[in-house]
């Protein structure tokens, strides 16, 4: 069966700090992969999403980027956070054979400080 | 551009009522996604409609899907408190490689 891990879990970071969230899926292979972000008590903001090794969808212009190192690793960095990057990311990935349903990881809450 | 709406974004009800919450999207589509999130948790999906007129159905929730009306309605059955947390729809066109979600409604129960 299929897994998706976030890492870390919970992260409290001051503003002009970067930024590392990874996040790995395992069994399954060439997966769609996702990064969203939501602030406290809001909807789903897509930020990037990738459908290969070094493809990467940005959706938002803002200061985050992502990297898709490996096939079922993708990670989202900053080099340097805004206190409006607080909130809580999740990762999500997609096998597009029939549809593209999203299973999502545990997510980072992310604090600003 | 594909907008989803949902509505209500708030609800709050009495245990033992019935209610639906209604999904409208702006393009044509055929597949259709419920999520549910319980508070600081993560998503999980609930169900996924890929025809007209499907309907799937699981404990008091049911979900069904109108294509040509572009609406999706997700109904509670005689509500319980444990049903309480927000509930997302999204549509994706396929091969745009990505689904677009709702802004959610937050459902609460009151026993």
């Amino acid at each position: 069966s299929q897994t998706i891990h976030q890492w870390p879990a919970t992260l409290v970071q001051p503003v002009g700090s970067p930024l590392s969230l990874e996040c790995t899926v395992e069994g399954t292979s060439n997966p769609n992969l996702y990064w969203y972000r939501q602030a406290a008590g809001r909807g789903l903001q897509l930020l990037f999403y990738s459908v290969g090794i070094g493809q990467i969808s940005s959706e938002v212009p803002q200061n985050l980027s992502a990297s898709r190192p490996q096939d079922r690793q993708f990670i989202l960095s900053s080099k340097k956070l805004l206190l409006s990057d607080s909130g809580f990311y999740l990762c999500a990935w997609s096998i597009s054979v029939w549809t593209y349903e999203q299973y999502f990881g545990p997510g980072t809450r992310l604090t600003v400080t | 551009e594909l907008k989803v709406e949902q509505n209500p974004l708030f609800l709050s009800m009495q245990e033992g009522k019935n209610y639906t919450i209604y999904c409208n999207y702006s393009t044509t589509s055929d597949r259709l996604y419920w999520y549910r999130q319980d508070p600081g948790k993560s998503l999980e999906s609930l169900f996924v409609l890929l025809s007209n007129g499907a309907v799937k159905q699981e404990g008091r929730l049911m979900a069904s899907l109108d294509t040509k009306a572009r609406l999706s309605t997700l109904h509670i059955t005689a509500a319980v408190h444990d049903l309480s947390a927000t509930y997302f729809c999204a549509v994706d066109i396929w091969r745009d490689d990505k689904i677009i979600f709702g802004k959610g409604t937050r459902l609460h129960i009151l026993p």
